[in-house]
């Protein structure tokens, strides 16, 4: 059975800070894809990152990096130099050869100035 | 217009009455999801349907029903709503086919409260 693993429930940072939000994932399927959401304050949900599991490379895109490790089975998430503007909730998600996706419970991440 | 269209926005009803949620997409997609999201709990999938004559539950059916009118529309049912029923609920659409990843596109909510 699928099931997706976010054990930070909240964390709180200081502006500039890096900050990484934990992702650990189940899965017996070989053909499958990962994503992160981000869902801020004004409660839309937001995509920004899928992975399949054949494509173990890491993405950087602006501040945001993602370490894919099927090692491991984490799909690890770091913003760098974190602003205000990256509090949100952030859910980490898996899908199994692209049928239904099923979410972790979250991690409020709280930016302060 | 958004792409995924879900009415009401925000409902408030009491204990036992029937509440439907509507959602609308003009993605075209064949796959169409409710979920509910609850603080702490993260988005959990109620029911899904993968074309209009397919029907599926999810975690956490009981208490609900859908109906898949047409490919474009997929509504969900509270036919005697709870407290416990209280909650943000998202309707979402994905791609089918060879090259579906199981990419959502999600409505912007409806947050639903049970007096």
């Amino acid at each position: 059975a699928q099931k997706v693993t976010q054990a930070q429930t909240e964390i709180s940072v200081v502006e500039k800070e890096d900050v990484t939000l934990d992702c650990v994932y189940e899965t017996r399927d070989t053909t499958y894809y990962l994503f992160w959401y981000k869902q801020p304050p004004s409660g839309e949900l937001v995509f920004l990152i899928r992975r399949n599991s054949f494509d173990e490379q890491n993405e950087i895109s602006g501040r945001y990096s993602w370490n894919f490790q099927k090692s491991t089975s984490s799909f690890n998430f770091t913003i760098t130099a974190s602003q205000v503007v990256d509090s949100a909730v952030y859910f980490c998600a898996l899908s199994e050869r692209g049928f239904k996706t099923i979410f972790g419970a979250g991690t409020r991440l709280f930016v302060k100035a | 217009d958004a792409d995924v269209t879900q009415t009401p926005r925000n409902r408030i009803t009491k204990t036992g009455k029937r509440i439907m949620l509507e959602c609308s997409q003009t993605k075209g997609h064949d796959r169409m999801y409710w979920y509910r999201q609850d603080p702490g709990l993260g988005l959990r999938l109620i029911y899904y349907s993968f074309d209009v004559k397919d029907i599926n539950k999810g975690e956490i059916s009981d208490g609900y029903s859908v109906s898949r009118q047409a490919q474009a529309k997929f509504s969900l049912s509270l036919e005697s709503a709870i407290p416990n029923q209280t909650a943000l609920y998202f309707c979402a659409t994905s791609d089918a086919g060879q090259g579906a990843t199981g990419e959502l596109f999600f409505g912007e909510g409806s947050r639903l409260t049970v007096l």
